[in-house]
């Protein structure tokens, strides 16, 4: 089955400074690649969607990329701030299922 | 109604009892899932819907069954709780196929004692 792997560590960072999260998966090559934003209680928030055929997408503040070569995207937030803080989560989509990392938590401190 | 909602919101059962957990949206997607969600393990599907009148099976669907009668709604059955259940229980809904974001319900809290 597919397997995704996150930092399992908090991501501790100052506020204004870029924060790049990792994702990393195993097995089979996903036609696109999903991140998610969790805040403590709730459920799961849509962010950004990347295309197997897409180098970067960008929204705001965020950016993503993917590397099919080295099966693996990153998640970055340019000048983050302490409302960033919150746990990602990177999500792959095969044969009607999506498979989702167990996240990395970041902190913004100010 | 306004996107996706779930109950109960949270729940404490005696192991070997039966417990529904329910899940409705208005956003008329074809798409519904399940998952749980256990520390340092993230989030894993059990059951999805791809659209009304179809079910399939997740990575982890031992223990659950699910149904799909209508677009609308999409409930999760536990027949005989075990406590290895205890977790936290997302639904969520999705337009349907590869592309589509999938929106998240607030969650049920189950503890099987």
């Amino acid at each position: 089955s597919q397997k995704i792997e996150q930092n399992s560590e908090a991501l501790n960072i100052q506020e204004g400074k870029t924060a790049t999260l990792t994702c990393n998966y195993t097995n089979y090559s996903p036609a696109y690649l999903q991140w998610y934003r969790q805040d403590p209680g709730r459920g799961p928030v849509f962010l950004l969607l990347i295309r197997e055929n897409e180098k970067e997408k960008r929204k705001e503040r965020l950016k993503v990329t993917f590397d099919t070569t080295l099966k693996q995207s990153l998640f970055h937030i340019t000048a983050s701030q302490p409302a960033d803080s919150a746990t990602y989560l990177c999500a792959l989509y095969n044969f009607n299922k999506f498979y989702f990392g167990s996240g990395t938590k970041l902190n913004v401190k100010p | 109604i306004a996107g996706i909602t779930q109950a109960p919101t949270s729940q404490i059962l005696a192991a070997g009892r039966r417990m529904t957990l329910r899940c409705t949206q208005d956003m008329r997607h074809n798409a519904m899932y399940w998952y749980r969600q256990d520390l340092g393990l993230g989030l894993r599907l059990i059951h999805y819907s791809n659209t009304a009148g179809t079910t399939g099976k997740g990575e982890v669907p031992d223990g659950y069954s699910v149904s799909r009668a209508n677009t609308d709604d999409f409930p999760l059955t536990l027949a005989s709780a075990v406590p290895s259940q205890t977790s936290v229980y997302f639904c969520a809904s999705s337009g349907g196929g590869a592309y589509n974001e999938q929106f998240f319900g607030p969650g049920t809290r189950l503890t099987v004692l």
